[in-house]
């Protein structure tokens, strides 16, 4: 089946550093990908849907300075989470629907600021 | 909008006991219907699916059956092990749209007992 690779898994930083996290679909093209946020013990929250070629699209009450997203390819998306800070320590899941628009979904990468 | 409603937890469960999680869904046309299996510190992996009314998805023991008339998909499985341990989240996507996100339920936590 397909693959949604994403990278890295785990990443501790300083308040105040930037962190970029890569998710990449490894078999199969992926126009459309999508960002997740988790926090413990609770769903997925949308974060923004990552558009190959063009801006991402956010979701009501997330930053888009703060949380940039890249979709420069068929194959690979990154969110960056700028200026960390601990409150923004979470687990964070991209996910790629590919031609028979199943969604296939990253380990995850657990931030730790 | 689609919306996705599931049973809250945690449900603990003795070994070999019998589970059920409800789903329930609310949704324009006609959708595609999930169980997502997320496992400690990973991400989430599918599970089973069921694409049109009365299709029953299976897989490792579980099974769900979509019913249109009550818009449910509840999740069975007969005889649970401690390795069935996780979160497990109910989802449903507009047919044949890859553009979408998934609308997913808040999760249920199962934790099996030996």
């Amino acid at each position: 089946g397909a693959v949604v690779s994403q990278h890295p898994s785990w990443v501790i930083c300083k308040s105040g550093t930037s962190v970029k996290i890569e998710c990449r679909s490894l078999d199969f093209q992926a126009t459309t990908m999508f960002w997740y946020r988790q926090f413990p013990k609770q769903s997925l929250m949308l974060m923004a849907t990552s558009n190959e070629g063009s801006k991402a699209t956010y979701e009501q009450g997330v930053e888009k300075d703060k949380f940039l997203i890249n979709h420069a390819s068929l194959t690979l998306s990154t969110l960056t989470v700028t200026s960390a800070h601990p409150e923004d320590s979470s687990f964070y899941i991209c996910s790629a629907r590919d031609r028979r628009a199943e969604a296939f979904f990253g380990q995850g990468t657990r931030l730790t600021v | 909008g689609n919306s996705v409603t599931q049973m809250e937890g945690p449900v603990t469960l003795s070994e070999e006991a019998f589970l059920t999680i409800n789903c329930t869904y609310t949704a324009t046309g006609y959708p595609s219907l999930f169980w997502y299996v997320q496992y400690p510190g990973e991400g989430l992996q599918l599970l089973l699916k069921a694409t049109k009314a009365d299709d029953k998805g299976s897989n490792k023991g579980f099974e769900a059956t979509y019913r249109k008339e009550t818009t449910s998909f509840h999740l069975e499985k007969g005889s649970v092990q401690v390795s069935d341990s996780a979160v497990y989240f109910c989802a449903l996507s507009d047919q044949g749209s890859g553009n979408t996100p998934l609308v997913f339920g808040k999760g249920t936590r199962l934790s099996v007992i030996a």
